[in-house]
């Protein structure tokens, strides 16, 4: 079955830096990649989304990329603001079952 | 506009007590509806989902149950708990033809 690794597991950053966050899947099948913020005490929540014929998508301060071939996918937030603290989880699916990773705990500091 | 409704916030329950969590979705028909688990520091672990009414798949063995006994009703139950059941339970719903998930709030569970 799938299996989704998420690094880092928590990630430190300058208000103002960008964070990285990078998942790798095992089953090259999976076809859907989406991307969930959760703040403490509460449900994750979607932010952004690729689908395996794209390459690249952005939505203002934050971007994902995907890369096929390596199976592997990214999240980047730019000029990182204090309310992106969260945990951040990273998904894949092939139909409608989400893998999802361990997340990572961002901390941005002020 | 859909929503999604997830209740209690919290319950503290002791350990042998029966258990039942509701979730109910708003605006949309026929969704997939699943329950997660979410320990502490961890991942979401999906339990179980459902594609229709009374249809359950379970997928992980454990000390809970699932039922969907209205179209947008998905209930988590057990008949005993367990301190290993503490946890953060999470109801999601996505439309058949949809892509991503929408979470309820979640509900979390202290067993004593």
């Amino acid at each position: 079955g799938e299996n989704v690794e998420q690094h880092p597991s928590t990630l430190s950053v300058q208000e103002g830096d960008s964070a990285v966050i990078k998942c790798t899947y095992s089953d090259s099948a999976s076809n859907y990649f989406p991307w969930y913020k959760q703040e403490l005490g509460k449900g994750p929540q979607l932010i952004i989304d690729i689908r395996s014929n794209v390459g690249e998508k952005k939505d203002q301060r934050i971007a994902v990329t995907l890369n096929k071939t390596a199976k592997h996918f990214s999240l980047h937030i730019t000029e990182t603001q204090p309310e992106d603290s969260a945990v951040y989880f990273c998904a894949a699916s092939l139909g409608h079952k989400y893998i999802f990773g361990t997340g990572t705990r961002l901390k941005v500091l002020a | 506009s859909q929503t999604i409704h997830q209740w209690p916030a919290t319950l503290v329950q002791p350990v042998g007590s029966p258990l039942s969590l509701e979730c109910t979705v708003e605006g949309t028909s026929n969704p997939n509806l699943y329950w997660y688990r979410q320990a502490a520091g961890r991942g979401l672990q999906l339990l179980f989902y459902s594609v229709g009414i009374g249809q359950i798949s379970s997928e992980v063995p454990q000390n809970l149950s699932a039922s969907r006994p209205q179209d947008r009703q998905f209930i988590l139950s057990s008949k005993k708990l367990l301190l290993s059941d503490s946890g953060f339970y999470l109801c999601a719903w996505r439309s058949s033809g949809g892509a991503g998930y929408t979470f309820g709030s979640g509900t979390r569970l202290t067993v004593v």
